[in-house]
């Protein structure tokens, strides 16, 4: 089954702790992106990746890291700057096409602070 | 500055009507707009795109219209079941100047079907 998955579902972090959220997709995709989704405000992009070895900042980068070593694999890391890091974060992928840019979903990473 | 607006009211139909959702924006020039679905607690998933240049486009009981005068997308459901409720986002595909492209999401309405 070719899909994108993600780790740990649910996701606790402690004052000051650096915390890793898993994204893997075996879609052969070359895109990969990050989002967080908060109650009423929708997705905001954190950080993207265009190819291996390559990422961008999305619109809300402060607080986060990402890396993108492998094709199918780019983990988030959520740092203890992030000064508000509850929320739903989604994983995504697609093909590096010029225009339809169309996005395929992992089920996604609850994370709450402790 | 843009903005993407959809109605953060939950849309109650009854079973068998035909559901309509709007998405409207601001200071845009699109050249795709998608639509998904996400249930609670998953990722969206995808289920439409529209091209700027296109009226409508039809998936099954699924229509979405798209104008850009008016910079407002439509979307229906005919003969709605309760299997379709689900908050639904649409998202405006801008090609950037420099090459590659940029999507961006609406907030979602969420739909309820009752029987």
């Amino acid at each position: 089954d070719g899909g994108i998955t993600q780790s740990p579902k649910y996701l606790f972090r402690k004052e000051g702790q650096n915390v890793t959220l898993s994204c893997e997709q075996n879609l052969n995709h070359d895109a990969m992106y990050w989002y967080r989704q908060d109650p009423g405000q929708g997705l905001r992009l954190i950080y993207y990746s265009q190819i291996v070895n390559d990422f961008q900042k999305g619109d809300i980068a402060e607080g986060y890291s990402v890396s993108r070593e492998k094709k199918e694999s780019f983990p988030l890391t959520v740092t203890s700057a992030q000064k508000n890091p509850t929320a739903f974060y989604l994983c995504a992928s697609s093909i590096a096409d010029r225009g339809k840019n169309i996005q395929y979903f992992g089920a996604g990473t609850r994370l709450s602070v402790l | 500055s843009q903005k993407i607006e959809q109605n953060s009211e939950a849309l109650n139909i009854q079973e068998g009507k035909t559901a309509t959702l709007t998405c409207n924006y601001t200071n845009y020039s699109p050249a795709y707009l998608q639509w998904y679905r996400q249930d609670p607690g998953r990722g969206p998933v995808f289920l439409l795109l529209i091209r700027e240049n296109e009226k409508e486009k039809r998936k099954e009981r699924l229509k979405v219209t798209f104008d850009t005068t008016l910079k407002q997308s439509l979307f229906h459901i005919t003969a709605s079941q309760p299997a379709d409720s689900a908050t639904y986002l649409c998202a405006l595909v801008a090609i950037l100047t420099g090459g590659g492209n940029k999507l961006t999401f609406g907030t979602g309405t969420q739909l309820k079907v009752e029987l």
